[in-house]
């Protein structure tokens, strides 16, 4: 079955930098984009951007500019999100999220499905 | 950025209960709205894509319908596994944004 399973809980302090990987299993790996969205404790979602798996391309929401690396590694079906610069209101939840697609009469929707099973990010001096 | 307007943030109901919940962008953004539930601890879990399609595997007493700026989740007749939090989320246009979340508890 499709599955996604991400790396463990890690504790940062300030201004250091983590990278919670992702990895697929059960379908081509090349064949769908990656998202990543994060939540902090009792808040919301966020979304953070996405990674074109088979090219590699990324886009990222204005937020995390210039503090968050989308990677791949098609060997290994595993997607990296690095993020840097940490400080305490990064502590969060963060989740991969495969997006597939549906297209009809020349419109495509995407929506994410599955979920990793998240990855707490603890951010503390 | 569009901005998804959730209501209410949070419901009370009755197993049997019928329950709407509503989701507005602040743009159109056509069908390109998606519906989510989540349980305390787990991931969220995708219900509705594209507005009004059941995802697989998910029960018909789930549905979802409108288009361009007002959307709504419906639970015909609401079961114990039902009380969650659910969001709507926008695949329109980056960066793609969430409602804020609708708590739904047992009354």
């Amino acid at each position: 079955q499709v599955q996604l399973v991400q790396s463990g809980a890690e504790v940062k302090k300030p201004g250091a930098s983590v990278k919670v990987s992702c990895k697929a299993s059960g379908y081509t790996f090349t064949s769908y984009y990656m998202h990543w969205v994060r939540q902090a404790p009792g808040q919301g979602l966020e979304w953070m951007g996405i990674i074109n798996v088979s090219g590699g391309s990324t886009s990222y929401a204005q937020k995390f500019q210039g503090r968050v690396t989308m990677t791949r590694d098609t060997s290994t079906s595993t997607v990296y999100m690095e993020l840097s610069s940490l400080r305490s209101e990064d502590t969060a939840l963060y989740y991969c999220a495969r997006a597939p697609g549906y297209c009809t009469n020349g419109v495509c929707y995407t929506w994410f499905d599955p979920w990793g099973q998240g990855t707490l990010v603890t951010v503390s001096s | 950025d569009i901005q998804m307007t959730q209501s209410p943030s949070s419901l009370s109901a009755s197993v049997g209960d019928r329950v709407t919940i509503t989701c507005r962008a602040s743009q159109s953004i056509s069908s390109y709205l998606n519906w989510y539930q989540q349980k305390p601890g787990k991931a969220p879990k995708v219900l509705i894509f594209a507005a009004s399609s059941l995802q697989s595997g998910v029960p018909s007493r789930f549905s979802g319908s409108g288009s361009g700026t007002d959307f709504t989740l419906t639970i015909s007749s609401l079961q114990p596994e039902d009380f969650a939090t659910y969001y709507c989320h926008q695949s329109y246009s980056t960066p793609e944004t969430f409602g804020q979340g609708t708590k739904l508890e047992i009354k």
